[in-house]
């Protein structure tokens, strides 16, 4: 069964520092999306991206935050400057095209667990 | 402002128990709704999609009242293997699902 999937599960570094979350979405989907979640809260929306471009974004989704998908597979989270608050599980999720009979659904990878200190 | 609100539980049943989670959304143009599932530690996963007519999957039903916005979840004969947090979610814009906090469910043998 086609799967999303995402590194580093999980990923330390220190404040200030980059860091970029990777994600391959399933292949024929067209639709992909960050989500973050707090650890004992909501999973939240970052970004969508669809046609080689951001949709819509979130009030989380700051300059410090970007996405790429720089080569047809591979779909990018980059935290430029970390801070404290920016530690969650990411989650990458993709979708397929919409169409008359699309469900919603999304499927999500495993996460990339984001530690700051 | 929450556009999805649940109450975050937790619900602790026997086995065989039956159980209703609540749900109420605040954004009148969400489009589509859904119940996904979330293991301790673990990706979201789809449930069930939830229809205003109402939609049964096995021991699952979901009810939608649109005019009320408020969406609901039925699991009869409750098995261990339904301990989980429970999101309600609703769809709107490109496509962006916007979750609940979650209903944790525990299942008692």
């Amino acid at each position: 069964e086609p799967e999303v999937t995402q590194t580093p599960s999980h990923q330390v570094t220190q404040m200030g520092q980059e860091v970029i979350l990777r994600c391959v979405p399933i292949s024929n989907h067209l639709y992909f999306y960050w989500y973050r979640q707090i650890l004992g809260q909501k999973v939240e929306f970052l970004v969508s991206f669809y046609n080689n471009e951001i949709s819509e974004k979130s009030e989380i989704f700051d300059d410090q935050f970007s996405v790429e998908r720089p080569d047809g597979s591979n779909f990018t989270l980059k935290i430029r400057s970390t801070k404290l608050e920016d530690s969650a599980m990411y989650f990458c999720a993709s979708g397929q095209e919409m169409a008359r009979r699309n469900t919603g659904e999304l499927f999500f990878g495993e996460g990339s667990r984001l530690t700051v200190l | 402002r929450k556009e999805v609100e649940q109450d975050p539980g937790p619900f602790n049943v026997p086995e065989g128990a039956t159980v209703a989670f609540n749900c109420t959304y605040s954004n009148s143009a969400s489009q589509s709704f859904f119940w996904y599932r979330q293991d301790c530690r673990k990706e979201p996963k789809l449930l069930m999609s939830v229809y205003s007519s109402g939609n049964e999957d096995g021991r699952f039903t979901a009810q939608l009242n649109r005019a009320s916005q408020y969406i609901s979840l039925l699991i009869r004969d409750s098995k261990l293997s339904d301990s989980a947090t429970y999101l309600c979610v609703a769809r709107s814009g490109a496509n962006n699902l916007f979750f609940g906090t979650g209903t944790r469910l525990t299942v008692i043998p």
